[in-house]
């Protein structure tokens, strides 16, 4: 059975940083890209960065670039999100989801519960 | 970017009844390989997204098959055969085609 859990989420006050983690079992995680999808409060979905099955090809939102870092390690199975001088506007609950084989086909068949992530003083 | 408009925004529907959601990009959704990367997304009220169509037209496992999907290019669409009441939810389309994937506004699918 395929598994993604989300945790590191958390009350955070704005210019601090916060490292999500995806614990990813029930595939072979190392054939797959993987993304994170945020959705704030009542609002829709938003892709918020997406990393190929072997590191060579990461894309981030205009919304996070430079301020998020999205990296996996293949020999544990976890996807990671180190988000940096957080903003109000990054509260949201972020989803970690499998992908396909190749990046471009976005987040696929497997999405975790999600983590929340509370950007305030 | 590449920016994904849905229309309608809401969408009232009688059950049994048929349903049909548009989705337009600003840009061609094919890619270098030939691929449309275009998938349908279902989120439930108080659940995760679920995908229900990638790649234009390829229904997921285990979604019903009154789900269907269509479209090239630009222009794509997601109908509903019948309208049941586990339908009811928020439907998104979403490009993986171009950097960064963006998502469109969402749908929502609300039983009259």
């Amino acid at each position: 059975e395929v598994q993604l859990v989300e945790s590191g989420g958390g009350l955070v006050q704005p210019g601090r940083s916060l490292r999500l983690s995806c614990a990813a079992s029930g595939f072979t995680f190392d054939d797959y890209a993987m993304h994170w999808v945020r959705q704030a409060p009542g609002k829709g979905l938003e892709w918020v960065s997406g990393i190929s099955w072997n590191s060579g090809s990461i894309g981030y939102a205009d919304s996070v670039k430079g301020r998020f870092t999205i990296s996996r390690d293949n020999a544990k199975n976890s996807l990671y999100l180190q988000m940096n001088s957080l903003r109000a506007e990054d509260t949201a609950l972020y989803y970690c989801a499998k992908g396909g084989a190749l990046a471009a086909a976005g987040p696929g068949d497997y999405w975790g519960q999600g983590t929340l992530v509370t950007v305030s003083s | 970017d590449v920016v994904m408009t849905q229309s309608p925004l809401s969408l009232p529907v009688t059950l049994g009844q048929p349903a049909s959601i548009s989705c337009r990009s600003s840009q061609s959704l094919v890619y270098s390989d030939g691929n449309t990367y275009l998938n349908w997304f279902q989120q439930r009220p108080g659940q995760s997204p679920r995908r229900l169509i990638y790649k234009v037209s390829n229904r997921d496992s285990g979604v019903p098959d009154r789900f269907s999907g269509s479209g090239s290019g630009t222009d794509f669409t997601l109908k509903i055969s019948r309208v049941e009441a586990e339908d009811v939810g928020v439907y998104y389309c979403m490009q993986g085609t171009h950097w960064p994937q963006t998502f469109g506004q969402g749908t929502k699918v609300e039983i009259k």
